[in-house]
């Protein structure tokens, strides 16, 4: 079992610039969630999916920050444009349902840092 | 609004020596606490519940609602357990968790 994939592990940006995070969570999960980590605090939600629908979106900066989950399987993270405040680790977690929002499983991240 | 407070960044303790690592939340309905723990190069991961009132790898922790804290211990320290802890809690909805800062563990031989 791999466990919920992330892509990339680290990525590098100039500030301005477009940035993708993408996700694919343990087969069978239908609760998909992304999480923000910034450094020296605890991860932060920032949307929550139950398959394809984001049923909870309200910690998302929606002018710069997007989300889907097509055909309710994998999910990409978008940032457009990046900025120096977005340097943190991306993480993305599955859960078998929402009634199950504890047994989260998390993927090992994705640092981005913004130059 | 909820909240997770982890008051220590850093715990040092020498091999054998009991751990408690603080926990403190705010909440106003019934919450469900829980520990993670994410070892070096690894990913995060559950590490006990409060509803299953089991003790894992020697851990165990208690719910005071009287004192909103759900402070995880061990007896004896093993320089394994040396990892980053972080407390979360979950509304009764189960609708997502909010994380503490979390508490680096360093166990010293």
């Amino acid at each position: 079992e791999a466990g919920v994939v992330q892509s990339p592990r680290y990525k590098i940006i100039e500030k301005k610039q477009p940035v993708a995070f993408w996700c694919n969570p343990i087969s069978g999960h239908n609760t998909l969630y992304w999480y923000r980590q910034n450094l020296g605090q605890g991860p932060e939600l920032l949307i929550r999916y139950e398959n394809e629908e984001a049923v909870d979106d309200s910690q998302l900066p929606k002018d710069r920050f997007s989300a889907e989950r097509l055909k309710g399987v994998d999910s990409t993270l978008k940032i457009q444009p990046a900025e120096l405040g977005d340097s943190a680790v991306y993480l993305c977690a599955s859960s078998p349902t929402f009634e199950e929002a504890d047994t989260q499983y998390f993927g090992p991240g994705t640092r981005l840092t913004v130059l | 609004a909820q909240r997770v407070t982890q008051p220590e960044k850093l715990l040092s303790v020498f091999k054998g020596a009991p751990v408690e690592l603080k926990c403190n939340y705010s909440y106003s309905g019934s919450p469900e606490l829980f520990w993670y723990v994410q070892y070096s190069r690894q990913r995060l991961q559950l590490l006990l519940r409060h509803i299953s009132r089991e003790s894992i790898k020697g851990f165990t922790a208690d719910l005071n609602k009287g004192e909103t804290s759900f402070h995880l211990k061990k007896p004896f320290a093993q320089e394994e357990d040396s990892a980053m802890y972080y407390c979360a809690l979950s509304s009764e909805y189960g609708n997502k968790l909010v994380f503490g800062a979390g508490t680096i563990l360093r166990v010293k031989s």
